[in-house]
């Protein structure tokens, strides 16, 4: 079973420019949820996706973030235009019955 | 609103000792509870995980036991190795870990010396 794929792996931004963080889920999980740790803190929650929908953006930090998850299979996070404050690391992970898969993350920093 | 408080930030123990660590939780409809291991630069790894009708859970040197009524859970790492060596993070949710959010701890830097 093929894990959950993050893209890309790192990214390094300009302030003010646009980037976009890719999950791929596991095949199958209806449940993706996108969270962030910044430079020594919690992972802290964006939001949950159920399939198409979004179940929970409570942890979205403003509308500087968009996520979108068409056909219910991959998301995508857009940030634009970035701050310095977002750079952290950006994991997603999915479930179904059982506990959470995490991706890798993408590392974004942001100059 | 939810938190979960953990400590230590950091623990240092040598080879074979045992390590604690404690966590918090502040909503009292969280009902599951995993233990997430990250190695540097690598993903958060589910070590163990209990739910909120059982007190303690044990897999070979790792266990966790849990206090609902003081909103208190613990892992336990016995016989401690080098490669055990990482950040530990508690988390706490609702839905019996099959859905929502969970909501983690600051995290744990655990070295284990040689």
């Amino acid at each position: 079973e093929a894990g959950v794929t993050q893209f890309p792996s790192h990214s390094v931004i300009e302030k003010g420019q646009t980037v976009t963080l890719r999950c791929d889920p596991i095949s199958g999980h209806d449940n993706l949820y996108w969270y962030r740790r910044v430079m020594g803190k919690e992972i802290k929650f964006l939001l949950h996706f159920v399939k198409e929908s979004k179940q929970d953006e409570s942890g979205m930090p403003n509308n500087r973030f968009l996520a979108e998850r068409t056909g219910g299979t991959y998301s995508t996070l857009k940030v634009q235009p970035a701050e310095l404050e977002d750079s952290g690391v950006y994991f997603c992970a999915s479930s179904q019955d059982g506990g959470y898969t995490f991706g890798s993350g993408t590392r974004l920093t942001v100059v | 609103g939810e938190n979960v408080e953990q400590h230590p930030s950091t623990l240092s123990v040598q080879e074979g000792d045992s390590a604690v660590i404690k966590c918090t939780y502040s909503d009292s409809a969280s009902n599951y509870f995993p233990w997430y291991k990250q190695e540097l630069g690598k993903r958060p790894q589910l070590i163990i995980d209990i739910r909120s009708n059982v007190g303690e859970k044990k897999d070979q040197r790792i266990a966790v036991t849990l206090n609902k009524t003081a909103k208190h859970f613990s892992l336990h790492i016995t016989e401690t190795q080098p490669e055990d060596s990482a950040v530990y993070f508690c988390a706490a949710g609702g839905s019996g870990g099959r859905g929502g959010k969970l909501i983690f701890g600051q995290g744990t830097e655990l070295s284990v010396k040689p």
